[in-house]
């Protein structure tokens, strides 16, 4: 079954204020990366993280990896209506017998209101 | 630059009939995977491909089988749909498992009546 846990499920906020979600596992993974899909669209990756405490921006989005391996957050500051969407988590181990599996987390939808 | 092409993009099948979706990424990567997503589930892997000629069962893949005989493609099929199998179905692909990107596919929506 699904590996990973990801919350909250939605959010509703308004536009400007920030927004945090997080993605933890049973399991470690060696990556962990943060996806947004729009209506109608596959999803489309946002953030990759590599290494264990790794702290990545991209714009007004930061993500950070989890010391343990265990666990990742995303970060939106000062959210606009375009961030509307889900947003997914996934992580991936390089070894074992799951090599090379990438799974996924529940995703939060966003709403942002203007 | 096409990137992760899916055919058809829909489809409705009655219960018992069979189908093969296809993914074509034209990226020379190593991996491919075929996810479904249904409301509420995420994103829930199928069936995965380290390489050409090599499979491995995610974690919904009963009702579903595939063949990686090209590097370039990937196909899903189901032998007998059941309604459960309604479903959103993307295809991704990825150079390798050193946590490179995996790019999608746009989709293709499946209903089974």
């Amino acid at each position: 079954g699904q590996q990973l846990n990801q919350s909250p499920q939605s959010m509703f906020i308004q536009e400007g204020e920030d927004v945090s979600m997080n993605c933890t596992s049973s399991s470690i993974f060696n990556t962990w990366l943060w996806y947004k899909q729009e209506p109608g669209e596959g999803p489309v990756l946002l953030i990759a993280l590599y290494k264990a405490g790794e702290l990545t921006s991209n714009g007004r989005l930061t993500a950070q990896f989890g010391i343990t391996r265990k666990d990742s957050f995303l970060n939106i500051s000062a959210s606009i209506p375009s961030d509307v969407g889900i947003y997914f988590c996934a992580g991936q181990r390089a070894g074992g017998t799951s090599y090379g599996k990438l799974t996924f987390g529940q995703g939060t939808i966003l709403t942002v209101h203007p | 630059n096409a990137g992760v092409t899916q055919t058809p993009k829909f489809r409705v099948l009655k219960t018992g009939q069979s189908m093969t979706l296809l993914c074509a990424q034209d990226m020379n990567h190593e991996y491919m995977y075929w996810y479904r997503q249904d409301p509420g589930m995420g994103l829930r892997l199928i069936h995965y491909s380290v390489g050409e000629g090599t499979t491995a069962k995610g974690e919904v893949p009963d009702g579903y089988n595939v063949s990686r005989l090209k590097k370039q493609n990937f196909l899903l099929g189901l032998e007998s749909a059941a309604p459960s199998q309604t479903s959103v179905y993307f295809c991704a692909s990825s150079y390798s498992s050193g946590g490179t990107e995996a790019f999608f596919g746009q989709g293709t929506r499946l209903t089974v009546v």
